[in-house]
């Protein structure tokens, strides 16, 4: 079955510091994936899509995630984090031709001022 | 545009009440979806509506479980009777269409705490 997984739990970081978040899926076919973040109180928005094409994906707020096809990989990254960059990650995968989404666990980013 | 809402925001129930929970999609976005997350765990997949059709709902618990989207446009989820184990964060999502580009848009989530 199609799985998503998250390596960080939980990441402590100071302003400035750079950003990098895990996430390895498992699926053979066409991949689709996503990173979503919940900022505090706030509904889950969409920071970037991985469909097809240049596997070096930017989404907003500064933000990328790059694809590595071999290593079933979909890291996000982020130079320099700010305090506004707390809030929660998801890293997710399409599955199959509905659209339904499967989520990684999750990664809480604490961004100390 | 308005975004995705879901009501209430939050509700305590006691084991073995009812509960339904409202998700109002985009309006002309035709595909709704239900997620649930429990706490600690990673946010799971319920189903999937196409206008009015149940078009996935492999993700649902048992059969305590019912949603409906009647007209197409809003949707429920009801769950009875309540146990504890249906404590969590339930998240409705919706697209226009189900194509694999389209983002899902998600709603604030109804926080559900069964005691």
């Amino acid at each position: 079955a199609q799985s998503v997984s998250q390596h960080n739990h939980h990441v402590i970081l100071s302003e400035a510091a750079s950003l990098e978040l895990g996430c390895n899926y498992s699926y053979g076919g066409t991949v689709n994936l996503f990173w979503y973040v919940q900022y505090p109180g706030q509904h889950l928005q969409l920071l970037l899509k991985y469909f097809s094409g240049d596997p070096l994906v930017k989404g907003i707020k500064g933000f990328e995630a790059e694809f590595i096809k071999s290593k079933f990989s979909f890291n996000l990254r982020k130079p320099s984090v700010q305090w506004s960059d707390t809030a929660e990650y998801f890293c997710a995968a399409l599955s199959g031709n509905t659209g339904k989404l499967i989520f990684g666990q999750g990664t809480t980013l604490q961004v100390k001022p | 545009e308005a975004g995705v809402t879901q009501f209430p925001s939050h509700s305590v129930i006691e084991k073995g009440q009812t509960v339904t929970l409202r998700c109002d999609p985009i309006s002309g976005h035709d595909n709704l979806y239900w997620y649930r997350r429990v706490m600690g765990k990673e946010i799971k997949f319920l189903l999937h509506f196409v206008k009015e059709s149940k078009q996935d709902e492999s993700g649902m618990p048992n059969n305590r479980f019912l949603a409906e989207r009647t007209g197409g446009t809003y949707s429920t989820l009801k769950v009875q009777p309540a146990e504890l184990e249906d404590s969590g964060v339930y998240f409705c999502a919706s697209t226009r269409t189900s194509g694999r580009s389209n983002e899902q848009f998600f709603g604030p989530g109804t926080r559900l705490t069964v005691l």
